[in-house]
């Protein structure tokens, strides 16, 4: 596609509530990336998929927080047993290479999750 | 000490003035350096990067590096109302990253 797509936009979801964030990257892109933006405290780095190598996991906060990513394309993170502390904006971004990053990445609009 | 640091704001300016954002860092690997533009509820959009040290212009923005200060600056000349937004540094290093490192960003606000 033209640009990073996420789904749904918005959320709002139970306490204790599975959710599923969608994310389907530009076309050709063999990096993606998940992020975390809370109100003031920036951009918080999730997981990194890159071509057919095992995901860099280790910005999980908890085992709660899990992602696939299927056919080198569209990835899911998934957000189980939701708690208010999860509320945030779900942004995922994807790169030509792992060596694009040098360039800059391609943001999706996000999807702002609310867990109540 | 966080690897990228950046004054949250907010910055305020009226319309026509020059704004000057700024980030400091403490890895001295860092070579690739990025600022993002953010409008509210939208998702990061790339603005300008530069590699290593020097100037780069676009139009009205300046991003320049100082890698011997460890200091990177955006400046925007005759800002405008639509530049309101919030402003994220980034950076990267060639070789042992494979993401990039964000500044908290800064929000700026440019008065009609």
């Amino acid at each position: 596609g033209a640009g990073v797509s996420q789904s749904p936009s918005n959320k709002v979801t139970e306490k204790g509530k599975d959710v599923e964030l969608r994310c389907d990257p530009i076309s050709g892109h063999t990096a993606l990336y998940w992020y975390r933006q809370s109100l003031g405290q920036g951009l918080e780095f999730l997981i990194y998929f890159q071509g057919n190598s095992a995901p860099d996991k280790s910005g999980l906060p908890s085992d709660r927080f899990s992602a696939e990513r299927t056919g080198g394309s569209v990835s899911t993170l998934t957000i189980q047993r939701t708690q208010q502390e999860d509320s945030a904006v779900y942004l995922c971004a994807s790169s030509p290479s792992a060596g694009g990053i040098n360039y800059g990445y391609t943001f999706g609009s996000g999807t702002r999750l609310t867990v109540v | 000490q966080k690897e990228v640091e950046q004054d949250p704001g907010p910055l305020s300016v009226p319309e026509g003035a020059i704004v000057s954002l700024n980030c400091t860092y403490s890895n001295s690997a860092f070579q690739y350096f990025m600022w993002y533009r953010q409008y509210s509820r939208k998702g990061p959009e790339l603005l300008m990067y530069t590699y290593s040290s020097g100037n780069k212009e676009d139009g009205r923005f300046t991003a320049q590096v100082d890698k011997s200060s460890k200091y990177i600056s955006l400046f925007i000349r005759d800002s405008q109302p639509s530049d309101s937004a919030t402003y994220l540094c980034a950076m990267s290093a060639p070789s042992g990253y494979s993401t990039l490192t964000f500044g908290k960003g800064t929000m700026l606000l440019v008065s009609p």
